[in-house]
């Protein structure tokens, strides 16, 4: 089975600006979340869809957003960015029902956010 | 509260020694799971164990032990006769039921350097 599969994997942005970031989960995964790593936080959990329905959501502005397809593959948007979003986000996908009982996340790589 | 404690921020040791990840968790819940993620340069999060609350059995894995210990909501990580492949920085994770669904609760992590 493929991984999962973050893009891109890298990204320069300046403030004000909006970026979306993508996620491709396990096949046959239907819960993907979104955390963001950073030295002083460490992973702080953004949000997490199932089915195409935001589940659960953790305590970030409104300008984080997200949504999932009927694919299960997720998007995140971040608008008017700003010096502190920069970060690498994860993508984590797992096959548990119920926000993944029981069932470990699976990570992609990352997004590595730098907001100029 | 519900908090998971990694109060080693960085270790470094000399190859083919032992070392020891503390972690330390505050959960009233009597049913939630424990996990633990190695994070490579590469950035992923790999899983490496799961252990539900009521299972306070040790675990050996190759070169890799857990310790649980409820009595001191502790969930520590052996790694014997090191190598440098080791080095990454490892997670503790805290996984538990809230607000109907089930939600992740990360440390801040311990950079492991294992030094040839």
């Amino acid at each position: 089975k493929a991984g999962v599969t973050q893009t891109p994997r890298y990204l320069i942005k300046t403030r004000g600006q909006q970026v979306t970031l993508s996620c491709s989960p396990i096949s046959g995964h239907r819960s993907v979340s979104w955390y963001q790593q950073t030295p002083g936080q460490g992973l702080q959990f953004l949000f997490e869809y199932f089915s195409e329905t935001q589940r659960n959501k953790g305590n970030f502005p409104g300008r984080f957003s997200g949504r999932q397809f009927s694919n299960s593959r997720s998007e995140m948007n971040v608008s008017t960015l700003e010096l502190g979003d920069s970060a690498l986000y994860l993508c984590a996908s797992s096959d548990g029902d119920r926000g993944m009982v029981n069932s470990p996340l699976h990570f992609g790589n990352g997004t590595r956010l730098t907001v100029t | 509260a519900q908090k998971v404690t990694q109060a080693q921020t960085e270790i470094s040791v000399v190859e083919k020694e032992d070392v020891t990840l503390d972690c330390v968790y505050e959960t009233r819940d009597t049913t939630y799971y424990l996990f633990w993620y190695k994070q490579p340069p590469s950035g992923e999060l790999v899983f490496l164990i799961r252990r539900n609350s009521f299972d306070e059995q040790n675990e050996i894995s190759g070169r890799y032990s857990w310790n649980f210990q409820k009595s001191t909501s502790s969930f520590n990580f052996t790694i014997t006769a090191s190598q440098v492949v080791d080095s990454a920085v490892y997670f503790c994770a805290l996984q538990l039921f809230d607000s109907g669904t089930y939600k992740y609760i990360f440390g801040t992590g311990t950079r492991l350097k294992v030094l040839a």
